[in-house]
């Protein structure tokens, strides 16, 4: 258990729809990054946070957006869903700072946009 | 661009041999490289993460390696078994805020 977690585990729903992904990073942890990984394919980041504010943004479509709260928690907002959207996003999280410490991964959300 | 590169995509082996795997990475500034081990389905999971001046750092019979001068990392598995049937995933960080860069992973099967 990497103490990073990621709800719900499955997500199922219609094109044109709206879903939200939580994350919950490792206790103390104040970056939390969020990738997406499509079949069969490497992982690509979206973006990262840091204490509440953006740090980095990847490839995130404009449909996509983030946000990390007071409590740290963050938050992967999908609107107006593709069948391309389908996927497994897994959230990361790290202390941070210093640069040399380690990233840990939640176990993903698969999403099915049908 | 920042691009990390792993080779070969995919390795067959039989269990017990040992193998190695390749990553060369432009990436700048570079603050770290690491070796994720991602079984189907499932969250990465780091190996090892090496530092500028580190080059060589081991985990069981895993054991990485970095050159930074060539810019070029290796994973060596020793004794292979089936449970590390897996993709493995170079990926190296950059920047004050440990941005990841990863790469596309080298997906290995290890066969009785």
């Amino acid at each position: 258990d990497s103490g990073v977690t990621q709800t719900p585990k499955h997500l199922i729903t219609a094109t044109g729809q709206r879903v939200t992904l939580r994350c919950s990073p490792r206790s103390g942890d104040l970056s939390v990054y969020w990738y997406q990984q499509s079949l069969d394919q490497g992982l690509q980041f979206l973006i990262q946070y840091y204490n509440g504010e953006e740090r980095a943004k990847g490839n995130i479509l404009e449909r996509f957006s983030a946000q990390q709260f007071p409590d740290l928690h963050s938050e992967l907002n999908l609107s107006s869903l593709e069948l391309g959207d389908s996927a497994l996003y897994f959230c990361a999280s790290s202390p941070g700072t210093p640069m040399n410490t380690e990233a840990f991964f939640g176990q993903g959300t698969r999403l099915t946009v049908v | 661009k920042n691009q990390v590169e792993q080779s070969p995509q995919s390795l067959i082996i039989l269990e017990g041999k040992n193998c190695t795997l390749q990553c060369n990475y432009t990436v700048s500034p570079f603050s770290n490289l690491r070796w994720y081990k991602q079984d189907t389905g499932r969250g990465p999971v780091s190996l090892t993460i090496m530092t500028f001046s580190e080059n060589t750092k081991s985990n069981g019979r895993y054991t990485a390696t970095l050159d930074a001068d060539t810019k070029q990392s290796s994973l060596h598995i020793t004794a292979s078994q089936l449970s590390d049937s897996a993709s493995y995933i170079c990926v190296v960080s950059t920047g004050g805020y440990n941005k990841l860069i990863f790469g596309a992973g080298t997906r290995l099967a290890v066969h009785p």
